[in-house]
């Protein structure tokens, strides 16, 4: 079994200012971290996913995370957000098992909440 | 949007009425999902399909049930709606492999249960 936690529910920021939005996790086995967000009213997106290589991954938008086996942590950044940038993000792990395909184990979520 | 339409978008239902969600997909994926998601607790899986017919539950599977005749469609189905099933419900499709491991998800349908 899986699980992640997110560590900030909230995160608001002033724009052009960096931006980290932590996620920790556990689990049995080796697993695969993906990044999504959530714009207000919308479905999920995949901003960025790590399977193996490099730890530092980059995504969309300007996004980064990177993946730190030792401390089982996905942290997610981005140098300069944006007003564009606020929404809800979520951590999540997948063990890709093939009769569990993508089946996501999620964290709680994280309101980030570009000012201006 | 991966090709993938939920509906209904929105549905307010009653107590103890049945209630069906239907996902369809054309992109030929072989694994779909039904997650819910809730302020605090992210998104749980409620069940999941690896193929025409075969299908297994997820995390928050009482009171739920799924249907997979065909390919491009998984059904969601409440038999008898609580309170407590008031959600907003996503679907998601993926087809894992050694470059392809993301699910895609469709933009979800509000169910509200008075």
């Amino acid at each position: 079994a899986q699980s992640v936690t997110q560590l900030d529910s909230q995160v608001p920021v002033f724009e052009e200012a960096p931006v980290e939005l932590r996620c920790n996790y556990s689990s049995s086995v080796s697993v695969y971290l993906f990044w999504y967000v959530q714009y207000p009213n919308q479905g999920l997106q995949l901003l960025l996913k790590y399977l193996s290589g490099s730890t530092l991954v980059k995504g969309i938008n300007g996004f980064e995370a990177e993946f730190n086996k030792s401390q089982t942590s996905f942290h997610l950044r981005k140098p300069s957000v944006h007003i564009s940038d606020t929404a809800e993000y979520f951590c999540a792990v997948s063990d890709l098992r093939e009769t569990s395909g993508s089946r996501l184990t999620f964290g709680e979520g994280t309101q980030l909440t570009v000012n201006p | 949007d991966a090709g993938i339409t939920q509906s209904p978008r929105h549905k307010v239902t009653e107590t103890g009425t049945p209630v069906t969600l239907r996902c369809h997909q054309t992109e030929n994926h072989r694994y779909m999902y039904w997650y819910r998601q809730d302020p605090g607790h992210g998104l749980r899986l409620i069940h999941y399909s690896y193929g025409v017919k075969d299908t297994d539950k997820g995390e928050v599977s009482d009171g739920y049930s799924v249907s997979r005749s065909k390919t491009e469609d998984f059904l969601l189905t409440l038999e008898s709606a609580t309170s407590s099933q008031t959600s907003v419900y996503f679907c998601a499709i993926s087809s894992p492999g050694q470059t392809n491991t993301e699910a895609f998800f469709g933009q979800g349908t509000r169910l509200t249960v008075v």
